[in-house]
């Protein structure tokens, strides 16, 4: 059965550096997403993706991320300068379609930022 | 904020039926009820997903009340890998992003 993967399953990285989450979507999805979860808190939306262009954002993703799909198979998440804060578990999703339809969820990375 | 009220952890005996409620008593008309579930630590799952009508499929049955105030996921036979945390969320036919609550921790015990 296809299914989302994301690499690495577990980032450590200094306050300050860049991060590049990387996420493999199901190959007839076209729509994208990305999730947080900071540790013992609800999973949170971050952004929905499709046509090469965020649709949706939330409050936390500012400035300090951005999103893309380099290439046919590829979908990113950039943390610009990290935070403290931003030590969470990110999952990756993806949908055949938007609005009501079924997501799929990969299995997550691990963002540990000292 | 999440739509939906659920109670935030219940036990199971292994064998059984798990009955998971949800209230959601301000969900409008063109707004579906769908589950999923995380195990430790893992991605959210899609379990399934109504409307109006009851819907059953491999994993879980979805019973929805006729004024669609409330709804409840039932695991037929219980097994120790359903233990997870359960999620009802209420999304718009329009919604593309998921508002996840707390959910109801489910344990199943041996």
């Amino acid at each position: 059965e296809p299914e989302v993967t994301q690499t690495p399953s577990h980032q450590v990285t200094q306050m300050g550096q860049e991060v590049i989450l990387r996420c493999v979507p199901i190959s007839n999805h076209l729509y994208f997403y990305w999730y947080r979860q900071i540790l013992g808190q609800k999973v949170e939306f971050l952004v929905s993706f499709y046509n090469n262009e965020i649709s949706e954002k939330s409050e936390i993703f500012d400035d300090q991320f951005s999103v893309e799909r380099p290439d046919g198979s590829n979908f990113t998440l950039k943390i610009r300068s990290t935070k403290l804060e931003d030590s969470a578990m990110y999952f990756c999703a993806s949908s055949v379609t938007g609005g009501n339809n079924e997501q799929f969820f990969g299995p997550g990375t691990r963002l540990t930022v000292l | 904020d999440a739509k939906t009220t659920q109670p935030p952890s219940m036990d199971c005996a292994e064998g059984r039926a798990a009955n998971l409620p949800c209230n959601h008593s301000t969900i409008s008309g063109n707004e579906y009820v769908y589950w999923y579930r995380q195990i430790h630590s893992q991605g959210p799952q899609y379990i399934i997903h109504g409307l109006k009508n009851n819907e059953t499929n491999e994993m879980a049955s979805l019973i929805i009340t006729e004024d669609r105030k409330s709804s409840t996921l039932i695991l037929p036979h219980a097994t120790l890998r359903d233990t997870a945390v359960y999620y009802c969320i209420v999304r718009g036919n329009r919604d593309d992003k998921i508002i996840f609550g707390k959910g109801t921790r489910l344990h199943i015990l041996p």
